[in-house]
């Protein structure tokens, strides 16, 4: 079957670094998307990896190891406006998202 | 942001009854989709739209129905509402299938009793 695992909650410490992970099992693989999402909002797109490796966008990172089966998420500079769940969701074969439940990440001053 | 919009934005309604939820945008965006998003449960996909007309099935279907009539609106049906179809539900559009990043509307909070 097709899943996406990822972490309920997280916490973090404002200007500290955080990592959320994501492994991911889909039939056939496309790709791996993250969204962030902040509490009665609706989702909004934040990166889309389909290489391996690292991709920066300002104090943002993604990572994908298609080997691994595996993502994450790197969040610096922490700030309590990042107080958000953050969705992972794998694209398989058919082009179709399958999403993770989503993280809930809780910033503490 | 993406122009899109939902209606209505919350609603309530009894058991066995039909209710419609609008999904509209402005973007001309060929792909639509309508999501549920329940507590402990990724975004689910109920059904989508590839075109005016164009509509497929998504993981979630049983009980609800789907209409594009006009590229800017997607409708979502539920025949007789049941309190398992309390949730919120999105809409979202692409411009094309998979890769493109998909732009979500604001959400109904719908509540079934």
């Amino acid at each position: 079957g097709q899943n996406i695992d990822q972490p309920t909650e997280m916490t973090a410490t404002e200007g500290a670094i955080v990592q959320i992970n994501c492994t991911y099992q889909t039939s056939g693989f496309n790709g791996l998307f993250w969204y962030q999402q902040h509490a009665g909002e609706a989702p909004t797109f934040l990166s889309y990896n389909v290489l391996d490796g690292l991709e920066e966008k300002g104090r943002f990172s993604s990572f994908l190891s298609r080997s691994k089966g595996y993502s994450y998420l790197l969040l610096k500079e922490l700030q309590m406006k990042d107080s958000a769940s953050y969705l992972c969701a794998g694209l398989d074969s058919n082009y179709q998202l399958i999403w993770g439940a989503g993280t809930k990440l809780i910033i503490k001053p | 942001d993406a122009g899109i919009t939902q209606s209505p934005r919350h609603k309530v309604t009894e058991t066995g009854t039909p209710v419609t939820l609008r999904c509209h945008q402005t973007e001309n965006h060929r792909y639509m989709y309508w999501y549920r998003q329940d507590p402990g449960h990724g975004l689910r996909l109920i059904h989508y739209s590839y075109g005016v007309k164009d509509t497929d099935k998504g993981e979630v279907s049983d009980g609800y129905s789907v209409s594009r009539s006009k590229t800017e609106d997607f409708l979502l049906t539920l025949e007789s509402a049941t309190s398992s179809q309390t949730s919120v539900y999105f809409c979202a559009i692409s411009r094309g299938k998979g890769r493109d990043e998909q732009f979500f509307g604001p959400g109904t909070r719908l509540t079934v009793l």
